[in-house]
């Protein structure tokens, strides 16, 4: 059972374009949002995180914004580039389970030139 | 060393065999997870060590699966019997103290295991 849900499963956008990734969440133990970027053939890192006390969070292109009523955080990228076109994870993380980071199904992104 | 070593890079083993993995965490991190990624799919949780607490293994899929951490440091992911299904990427990571505020978790590239 995936405690948190991802969409799309992929997207195609243009050079320039703004990607956006949805998740959502029921369990309200979460207490910390993280965004994972992947490249074929390595490992997850960590792109940007968010807690639910603030609403939105900038890193250079990259915005989470999050929505703690309605459960749900989603990614921005901003002016897309070739070099962006990798696979995203949301992920959360609950009081309840300190180790445990839930992650959505990942979303492949592609940025056309 | 300067990020998570994870060995061997890939493996095929034959249905039935045990395998072994190993994970060097980034030295100073006293957090260490092990993932489990299928083709396509997201990130599995299995196992979770912090310092000399109990293990939480509550991602662990079935008792063929086992992991050990000595010293505090290396980490050794076991699995017995293997099945196809066990067929998937294995991601070890390691963060300085548990998964809160700051603290990162950084992944290893992964070893790849095919059971054929």
């Amino acid at each position: 059972q995936q405690q948190v849900k991802q969409s799309p499963q992929s997207l195609i956008v243009q050079k320039g374009g703004i990607s956006i990734i949805n998740c959502a969440y029921e369990n309200t133990a979460f207490d910390y949002f993280p965004w994972y970027q992947q490249f074929p053939g390595k490992g997850p890192a960590l792109l940007i995180a968010i807690r639910p006390d603030v609403s939105e969070k900038k890193e250079g292109r990259f915005t989470i914004s999050f929505n703690k009523s309605a459960k749900q955080f989603s990614l921005h990228i901003m002016d897309s580039q070739p070099g962006d076109s990798a696979t995203y994870f949301c992920a959360a993380r609950g009081t309840d389970s300190w180790g445990k980071l839930q992650f959505g199904a990942g979303t492949q992104v592609v940025v056309t030139p | 060393g300067a990020g998570v070593s994870q060995s061997p890079s890939n493996k095929v083993t034959e249905k039935g065999k045990d395998v072994e993995l190993r994970c060097d965490p980034i030295s100073g991190h006293t957090a260490l997870y092990w993932y489990r990624q299928s083709l396509g799919q997201g990130l599995e949780f299995l196992i979770y060590f912090q310092g000399n607490s109990a293990p939480d293994k509550s991602g662990l899929p079935s008792d063929r699966f086992s992991a050990e951490r000595t010293g505090g440091s290396v980490s050794t992911l076991t699995i017995q019997r293997t099945q196809q299904e066990d067929s998937a990427v294995y991601l070890c990571a390691s963060s300085y103290g548990g998964p809160g505020s700051g603290n990162t978790i950084y992944f290893g590239e992964g070893s790849w295991l095919t059971v054929v």
